[in-house]
């Protein structure tokens, strides 16, 4: 089936600095993927929508210049955590679909902590 | 506006016992729906999927959902419990067809713990 690699896992950084978080379709060609925010106990929250060779749509309320998206492939989209303060410490999932009614297949996550 | 509301925030069954993990969504038109698990620190699986159709699904390990419009539920089941299955279970719906196919609305997760 259909898989999403997403890297690192687990991430910890010093606040200030800028953390990547690579997603990757690994068998599949994805013109979008998507990135979802995960709070502790709680549900998942689209941050953003990553569209291959356009700019991405964010959410409201998500800072665009601070999550910065990059989807330079049919098969790599990248989340660019800039600036990073404590309260960016989450867990972040990326996703992806290679047509438009499939279901979305869902990387492992990375679980960002900023110190 | 679109949500999805799962009620039981916190669910404990004994093995072997059978189990149903409540949806309910609220959208303008029946929109497309799915039940997905996330086990701790991991990403999360699809168990099954309802675009159209029969409103029985099965999906993967064993577990069934049943929709029903006259009540707005995506309700999961599953006849006998495994200790395996112990994990977050996340229902999720987004509005069928067009392009925003990707963006799900997630209900707050229920977690299913498994006694021995």
């Amino acid at each position: 089936g259909a898989v999403v690699s997403q890297h690192p896992s687990r991430v910890i950084c010093k606040s200030g600095t800028s953390v990547k978080i690579e997603c990757r379709s690994l068998d599949f060609q994805a013109t979008t993927m998507f990135w979802y925010r995960q709070f502790p106990k709680q549900s998942l929250m689209l941050m953003a929508t990553s569209n291959e060779g356009s700019k991405a749509t964010y959410e409201q309320g998500v800072e665009k210049d601070k999550f910065l998206i990059n989807h330079a492939s049919l098969t790599l989209s990248t989340l660019t955590v800039t600036s990073a303060h404590p309260e960016d410490s989450s867990f972040y999932i990326c996703s992806a679909s290679s047509t438009g009614n499939s279901p979305l297949h869902f990387g492992n996550g990375t679980r960002l902590t900023v110190t | 506006a679109q949500s999805v509301t799962q009620p039981d925030i916190h669910i404990t069954v004994s093995e072997g016992a059978s189990l149903e993990l409540r949806c309910n969504y609220s959208y303008g038109a029946t929109p497309y729906l799915f039940w997905y698990v996330q086990s701790p620190g991991q990403g999360l699986q699809l168990l099954l999927k309802y675009f159209s159709g029969d409103t029985l699904v099965q999906g993967i390990k064993g577990f069934e959902a049943e929709f029903k419009r006259s009540q707005s539920s995506f309700n999961l089941r599953k006849p006998s419990v495994h200790w395996s299955d112990a994990a977050e279970y996340f229902c999720a719906a987004r509005n069928a067809g067009g392009t925003s196919y990707g963006k799900l609305t997630f209900g707050q997760g229920t977690i299913l713990t498994v006694h021995p």
